[in-house]
């Protein structure tokens, strides 16, 4: 069956703007995960969905970054007042359930570059 | 708070020599490991996991893994090197505790000269 998609796959803006990154997990998936992965280094954890709500936000950096699941499936990642810093792969991942063993699921991942 | 260590960012093998990719974890409760493999322009894709169950571990494409609890690693082998391996390995850890967030090292750079 389908996998896990990200839209874009690309996204070039200029600092300060705002971008939104979607993700489409596998269907019947009820976790959802965000990671950022910068370049030469490890994904990190931003947040984790249970259904529509966020069960751990805590690996989000400052208030500039919102995530949001509103029914349960899509998820958008959304970033305000770009910095350079921001610049890095995100990529989106599911799994069945939250098990602490359930395997996570990942997608290609978004590549933002801020200018 | 636990941490995962992969010792060497890169790794280089002839094929069909032994792969041999570290990965210490630093945890007082022994976590869950796993380990990815990231292909150019891919997503991660699991190789395998411990769960507490067998401490040696079968995953995909050949690759196995051992947990040692007194060495506190979980190293990634392969008998033989295939040119295909050639990709981006990560160890993760999930501690029980801190719900079900993966935390990675920062991965080793497989190499297989022809």
């Amino acid at each position: 069956g389908a996998g896990v998609s990200q839209t874009p796959s690309n996204k070039v803006t200029e600092k300060g703007k705002y971008v939104e990154l979607r993700c489409d997990p596998i269907s019947g998936h009820t976790a959802l995960y965000w990671y950022r992965q910068s370049l030469g280094q490890g994904p990190e954890f931003l947040i984790y969905f249970q259904g529509t709500g966020a069960a751990d936000d805590s690996g989000l950096p400052n208030d500039r970054f919102f995530a949001v699941r509103p029914e349960g499936s899509v998820s958008t990642l959304k970033i305000q007042r770009t910095e350079r810093g921001d610049s890095a792969v995100y990529l989106c991942a599911s799994s069945p359930r939250t098990g602490t063993t359930d395997t996570q699921y990942f997608g290609p991942g978004t590549r933002l570059t801020v200018l | 708070a636990q941490s995962v260590t992969q010792l060497g960012s890169h790794v280089s093998v002839s094929e069909g020599a032994l792969v041999l990719l570290r990965c210490n974890y630093s945890s007082s409760v022994p976590p869950y490991l796993f380990w990815y493999v990231q292909y150019p322009n891919q997503g991660l894709q699991l190789l395998l996991k411990y769960t507490s169950a067998a401490t040696l571990v079968k995953g995909i494409n050949g690759f196995e893994a051992e947990f040692k609890k007194s060495e506190t690693s979980f190293h990634l082998t392969k008998p033989s090197a295939h040119m295909s391996d050639a990709a981006e390995y990560f160890c993760a850890v999930i501690q029980e505790t801190s719900g079900s967030r993966l935390t990675f090292g920062e991965g080793t750079q497989l190499t297989v000269n022809p």
